[in-house]
């Protein structure tokens, strides 16, 4: 199984509002990845859990919260969101955190109205 | 912020016609990755070239590296429409924390 999968597709959300993304992967991969993605924008990272533990954390402003629950599971909670937060947010894992490609989910396409 | 720039940022060619996308960046890498990312979707790896490495094939898809001049290309040959997308580099450096810092990308159309 080489597959990420995230969920919803697809959300629709008001800026009072609380969600969450999630994404999981089952090839024993060690790291997990959060990228958020503009229009016609390459991916940023977001956030870097390596071996369930983040490591990285690129000045995220805090009303994005990532969560690992285990090495399988990553969960990106949102909350008071704002409309320039609208994009494609896409998962992503590999079997290190270092010189490995990364294997990318099909994203959540997220509208904050 | 971003490592790559990518060259063209836009490309369109016929069917049957080889498309090449160029790459540079700024700082020593450990490897440089090529993704192919279809509209609205999540990003596909290609390959991984290393930075002791020249040249990289897999099937239609040919990578070059010279890290003297800090540039990688993609070649793809005999495109097909299918192949339309667009095309990110991606570098891996130590400098940068081993995240992988990617270029702009270049929107490739290839017209049946």
């Amino acid at each position: 199984d080489t597959e990420v999968t995230q969920t919803p597709k697809h959300l629709v959300m008001g800026m009072t509002n609380k969600k969450s993304l999630k994404c999981e992967q089952h090839m024993g991969h060690r790291a997990m990845y959060w990228y958020k993605q503009k229009a016609k924008k390459p991916p940023e990272l977001m956030f870097v859990y390596s071996y369930e533990k983040l490591s990285i954390n690129e000045s995220v402003p805090s009303r994005f919260s990532p969560e690992c629950p285990n090495s399988s599971l990553l969960n990106l909670h949102l909350h008071a969101l704002q409309p320039e937060d609208s994009a494609l947010y896409l998962c992503a894992s590999s079997f290190d955190r270092v010189s490995y490609e990364q294997y990318f989910g099909p994203g959540t396409r997220l509208t904050v109205t | 912020s971003q490592q790559g720039e990518e060259d063209p940022q836009a490309l369109s060619i016929q069917e049957g016609e080889n498309a090449t996308m160029n790459c540079s960046y700024k700082t020593s890498i450990n490897n440089l990755q090529w993704y192919r990312q279809n509209s609205g979707r999540g990003l596909v790896h290609l390959i991984l070239i290393r930075s002791n490495e020249r040249e990289k094939h897999s099937g239609r898809l040919r990578v070059t590296l010279d890290t003297s001049k800090k540039s990688s290309s993609l070649l793809i040959t005999a495109s097909r429409a299918a192949d339309t997308a667009s095309y990110f580099c991606a570098t891996d450096s130590s400098s940068a924390g081993n995240m992988l810092t990617f270029g702009g990308g270049t929107r490739l159309m290839v017209k049946p």
